[in-house]
């Protein structure tokens, strides 16, 4: 069984830039979910995507954006980088839309903001 | 939404003793409350979850207790060992919603 896998492992951007960060579910996963961690806090939830759709959205702004693919993988794309953006951002992966099964996380994306 | 509160948020334990975290959440629709633990450069790992239709769930040395009145949850864990040094999350989820965490308690044990 294949865990779930992101890229990169770390990356360090300018202010004003923009980012693709990329994950791989588990395998028979079909639900992607994306977090955001600060340093010293518990994940924050960014949104969850389901067949390809977004199907859950937190409290982040509309340069924060997401793609989910025919075979489940998913990316995060942040526009318009902040200094605040410095985080380490989790994928998840799930079974099913209705977020009754636990989230598995991969190891992350530390993302740097100069 | 929900919140989740975690305490303590630093937590030094003898080897060999018991070590406790405890976490409150606010929506009673809550059903759902995994908690994680999360070593230095990696994601977060499942290690226990307890649904609200049970009080009590236990897996070798770690136990979750769930209280739905008081709206508590706690983590067990017994005959502490060295590798249990990490950083502990605790989760709440209502049906269909976004898991919401704690803010996290690290655990040191010493030798």
């Amino acid at each position: 069984e294949t865990g779930v896998t992101q890229s990169p492992t770390h990356l360090i951007k300018t202010r004003g830039q923009q980012v693709t960060l990329r994950c791989s579910s588990q395998s028979g996963h079909n639900t992607v979910s994306w977090y955001q961690q600060a340093l010293g806090q518990g994940p924050q939830f960014i949104f969850q995507y389901y067949r390809e759709e977004e199907n859950g959205r937190g409290n982040f702004p509309p340069r924060f954006s997401g793609l989910q693919f025919p075979n489940y993988s998913s990316e995060l794309n942040v526009n318009a980088l902040e200094l605040d953006d410095s985080a380490l951002y989790l994928c998840a992966s799930s079974l099913g839309g209705q977020g009754n099964s636990p989230l598995h996380f991969g190891n992350g994306t530390r993302l740097t903001v100069t | 939404g929900e919140n989740v509160e975690q305490h303590p948020s630093t937590l030094s334990v003898q080897e060999g003793d018991s070590a406790v975290i405890k976490c409150t959440y606010s929506d009673s629709a809550s059903n759902y409350f995994p908690w994680y633990k999360q070593e230095l450069g990696k994601g977060p790992q499942l290690i226990i979850d307890i649904r609200s239709n049970v009080g009590e769930k236990k897996d070798q040395r770690i136990a979750v207790t769930l209280n739905k009145t008081a709206k508590h949850f706690s983590l067990h864990i017994t005959e502490t060992q060295p590798e249990d040094s990490a950083v502990y999350f605790c989760a709440a989820r209502p049906p269909y919603e976004k898991l919401t965490f704690g803010t996290g308690t690290r655990l040191t044990i010493i030798p």
